[in-house]
């Protein structure tokens, strides 16, 4: 079974501008949460989506959206990029049953760098 | 809500030597506790997890042991090997009722020393 797969691996963006990031989850999983990692800060939970809704969501301003569509596949995106921003967005997918019934599968994240 | 805390932040151990690596959380009413593993370049991916009715996991060189009185939970490494070098995170349920969400540890960086 493919892994979770978030594209690009790499992005540079300057002040101002928005970006718009991809994650395609395992076959077969329809929750697809978004973290925002940082050396500061660990693991910051942005949303989670489940069947195309979102159900969770984190303590992030509105700037940070996402959606995802009818086939699991998910996007996020930032708009009016600040310096902050620079961090590891990292997907995650699972069965959505649940964090104790339903682990987490990570992709190997998208580095974004704001300048 | 739910508050992780996570100590050390780095941990330097002798190859062939154990390392344990300890998390703290908040509410009581917390029943599961996963472990993840993040090598270089990578997301986290996890590597053990327990839950409240049981004391103690074990996975090979991996044990994560959970003390529900103190409320604290540890990984167990043994016998460390350079590929147990990454950033360990302990997790716990947003909340109990809907576990839907992790909070997470910040991180420890355990460096195996040949």
């Amino acid at each position: 079974k493919a892994g979770v797969t978030q594209t690009p691996r790499y992005l540079i963006k300057t002040r101002g501008q928005q970006v718009t990031l991809s994650c395609s989850p395992i076959s077969g999983h329809r929750s697809v949460s978004w973290y925002q990692q940082t050396p500061g800060q660990g693991l910051q939970f942005l949303f989670e989506y489940f069947s195309e809704t979102q159900r969770n969501k984190g303590n992030f301003p509105g700037r940070f959206s996402g959606r995802q569509f009818s086939n699991s596949r998910s996007e996020m995106n930032v708009s009016t990029l600040e310096l902050g921003d620079s961090a590891l967005y990292l997907c995650a997918s699972s069965l959505g049953q649940g964090a104790s019934n339903s682990p987490l599968h990570f992709g190997n994240g998208t580095r974004l760098t704001v300048t | 809500g739910e508050n992780v805390e996570q100590h050390p932040s780095t941990l330097s151990v002798q190859e062939g030597d154990s390392a344990v690596i300890k998390c703290t959380y908040s509410d009581s009413a917390s029943n599961y506790f996963p472990w993840y593993k993040q090598e270089l370049g990578k997301g986290p991916q996890l590597i053990i997890d327990i839950r409240s009715n049981v004391g103690e996991k074990k996975d090979q060189r991996i044990a994560v042991t959970l003390n529900k009185t103190a409320k604290h939970f540890s990984l167990h490494i043994t016998e460390t090997q350079p590929e147990d070098s990454a950033v360990y995170f302990c997790a716990a349920p947003q909340s109990p009722n809907s576990n839907y969400q992790l909070i997470w540890g910040a991180g420890t960086k355990l460096i195996i020393k040949p």
